[in-house]
């Protein structure tokens, strides 16, 4: 009963061209959601998050963007750099801050040169 | 600023043997975490901290027991290791301001054999 979903294992784009990464959820309590990317052998880092009141926020290159009544959302990364290349984790919380966040699977993006 | 700091970064147990995955962060966050990730698989959370002195499970307690005695301080306990625990097991924290998120500790990888 995965609660967060990223249907796709892996994403493969050139260098300059947009990714755009998917997730799903089906829990309609979450309200709040973020986006980790991750470097192997490193702690996944937080990339940028969502509240349920909007439907889009952007920093920098990176937006993502929310339906809840699709409970989806996907992040956007323009344009694509080698240095994204990583795995990047959805996750959702039914409240802010303190609240235990329930992650996807992940999904690998490659940038190629 | 160290940030979340976990040791040791790897470590091979035998089965039945017991061992203790140190976790220290120096932010002063009220709120940690202890999550584990199988390959290909997102994070589980297996304890967290709202506090000191305060601890409660998360989705896959077994096998494992915490203490929070310290605001700093979030040791994660593994008794009679087994096989199947064998992972990459990440702590985390926050303020509870979730807009930036948990800050990661860079992880331990766990070898049961």
């Amino acid at each position: 009963d995965q609660q967060v979903k990223q249907n796709s294992p892996s994403l493969s784009v050139q260098e300059g061209r947009i990714s755009i990464l998917n997730c799903d959820y089906t829990n309609s309590m979450f309200d709040y959601f973020l986006w980790y990317k991750k470097y192997p052998a490193e702690g996944p880092t937080f990339l940028i998050s969502i509240s349920s009141i909007k439907d889009k926020n952007e920093d920098g290159r990176f937006t993502v963007f929310l339906n809840k009544s699709a409970k989806h959302l996907s992040l956007h990364i323009v344009p694509s750099q080698p240095g994204d290349s990583a795995v990047y984790f959805c996750a959702a919380s039914p409240q802010g801050g303190s609240e235990k966040l329930v992650f996807g699977k992940g999904m690998k993006l490659t940038v190629n040169p | 600023n160290a940030g979340v700091t976990q040791t040791p970064k790897f470590r091979i147990l035998k089965i039945g043997q017991s061992m203790t995955l140190q976790c220290t962060q120096d932010m002063n966050h009220n709120y940690m975490y202890w999550y584990r990730q199988d390959p290909g698989m997102g994070l589980k959370l297996i304890y967290y901290s709202v506090g000191a002195g305060i601890t409660d499970k998360g989705e896959v307690p077994n096998g494992y027991n915490v203490s929070r005695s310290t605001t700093e301080d979030f040791p994660l306990r593994l008794e009679l290791a087994a096989p199947s625990q064998t992972s990459v097991y990440f702590c985390a924290s926050t303020s509870g301001a979730w807009a930036g998120g948990y800050t990661f500790g860079s992880g331990t990888r766990l070898t049961v054999v």
